[in-house]
């Protein structure tokens, strides 16, 4: 079965560290990948997407992710984090080729110290 | 536009009972789904449907049914609940260009 896996499960950084969370998934076919993000209270919003083209994907907020297809992995990167990321982060792939679901890691949260 | 709305925003069931979370969007977008988020879990997806009349089975089905007839509503029925069912659940649509939208969710308590 499909699967997508996040490694890291709590991360907690200081303001200004760079940040990499882990994303790898199971399917070997054509995929679309995607990074959501959950603030406190708050529902998911999309991060940044990945179709095709460009293996790195600029997001908003100043996250990015590349796309490595030879590892079959999507990391999240920022290059100097902020209190205001502390969130709960979630990978997701849709293998649109094998059915039409959008699979959600089980998510990393992150907790930014002031 | 509202986006995608979910009611109730909290409910309390008995085991057993059975009820319906409504889920309503008007963005006019054919894929809906549902998902659960359970702490450590993630979001795990229960049903979704690429269309009005369509629906098919995501990773954890059971103890719920869905119904899609029309566009904008895609309710989530618990035919008899379970502790088990105790959760946050999420409904979404999804745009031509992937990106699901997320509703506010619905707290649900099984006692």
């Amino acid at each position: 079965a499909q699967s997508v896996s996040q490694h890291n499960h709590h991360v907690i950084l200081s303001e200004a560290a760079s940040l990499e969370l882990g994303c790898n998934y199971s399917y070997g076919g054509t995929v679309n990948l995607f990074w959501y993000v959950q603030y406190p209270g708050q529902h998911l919003q999309l991060l940044l997407k990945y179709f095709s083209g460009d293996p790195l994907v600029k997001g908003i907020k100043g996250f990015e992710a590349e796309f490595i297809k030879s590892k079959f992995s999507f990391n999240l990167r920022k290059p100097s984090v902020q209190w205001s990321d502390t969130a709960e982060y979630f990978c997701a792939v849709n293998q649109f080729e094998r059915d039409d679901k959008i699979i959600f890691g089980k998510g990393t949260r992150l907790h930014i110290l002031p | 536009n509202a986006g995608v709305t979910q009611t109730p925003k909290f409910q309390v069931l008995k085991t057993g009972q059975s009820m319906t979370l409504q889920c309503a969007q008007d963005m006019n977008h054919e894929y809906m789904s549902w998902y659960r988020q359970d702490p450590g879990m993630g979001l795990r997806l229960i049903h979704y449907s690429v269309g009005a009349g369509i629906t098919d089975q995501g990773e954890v089905p059971n103890g719920y049914n869905v119904s899609r007839s029309t566009t904008e509503d895609f309710p989530l029925r618990l035919l008899s609940a379970a502790p088990s069912q105790t959760s946050v659940y999420f409904c979404a649509c999804r745009g031509a260009s992937y990106e699901q939208y997320f509703g506010p969710g619905t707290r649900l308590t099984v006692t």
